[in-house]
């Protein structure tokens, strides 16, 4: 079972920040926060990674609170295209030894 | 430099063939995962391989499926006497490394699997 827990959906309005909630209580201290999402079956994309301090890349950023137990995908400006579905995951290895655990993820739709 | 590449991105067998699945893991990637994804569900972990080994099948079902990475060639994902319930989508990813906790996994468009 996935060790994350993630709303099933959300909208955002086109522009807008879409912020991604994320659960993780049972994170333990050598694992990290990876975020992906799969746009309409295709391949799954990997957005960003954390330990426990904030990141940002180009694509988005990620807040990790103080006792890692959630965190909180930023698309600071949703377009149209950035519909899909959003996996948070946690993982010691973010995908490089496989076993990655997907959840259900959540569907977020970008409205004009 | 390509990604991931799967194919045939559909595949359509009748109940009791053999379905092959082809994965070329990105340029300087030696570490293979294949996924599995049933309609409307999340992608579960089949199996983890380098070249010509086998390192982590703890997904796989005991009967009918296996997998290899040899030293020349693709990735192939083999369902022998393909059943329905074989109708998902297979997900291939690759990887550069197996060491440490910040490298992610790229994952290939995907082969759509229907049994008929």
């Amino acid at each position: 079972d996935a060790k994350t827990t993630q709303p099933p959906s959300m909208d955002c309005a086109e522009g807008r920040a879409a912020n991604l909630p994320c659960n993780h209580s049972t994170i333990s201290g050598n694992e990290y926060v990876y975020w992906y999402r799969q746009i309409h079956s295709q391949g799954p994309q990997y957005i960003i990674h954390g330990l426990k301090n904030n990141e940002t890349n180009e694509m988005a950023s990620l807040i990790i609170t103080e006792d890692r137990k959630s965190s909180t995908l930023i698309l600071p400006h949703a377009t149209l295209r950035d519909t899909a579905v959003y996996y948070c995951i946690v993982s010691k290895y973010g995908g490089s030894q496989g076993n990655l655990i997907f959840g259900k993820g959540t569907k977020l739709s970008v409205k004009p | 430099n390509a990604g991931v590449m799967q194919n045939p991105r559909h595949l359509v067998r009748r109940r009791g063939q053999e379905a092959r699945l082809r994965c070329s893991p990105m340029k300087g990637h030696s570490h293979v995962y294949w996924y599995r994804q049933l309609p409307e569900e999340g992608l579960k972990f089949m199996v983890y391989l380098q070249k010509e080994n086998i390192i982590d099948e703890s997904g796989m079902p005991k009967e009918r499926f296996s997998a290899e990475f040899p030293k020349e060639g693709p990735s192939i994902l083999r369902i022998q006497q393909v059943v329905r319930g074989d109708s998902a989508a297979y997900f291939c990813a690759s990887s550069p490394t197996r060491g440490g906790g910040n490298t992610e996994a790229f994952f290939g468009q995907g082969t759509r699997l229907t049994v008929v």
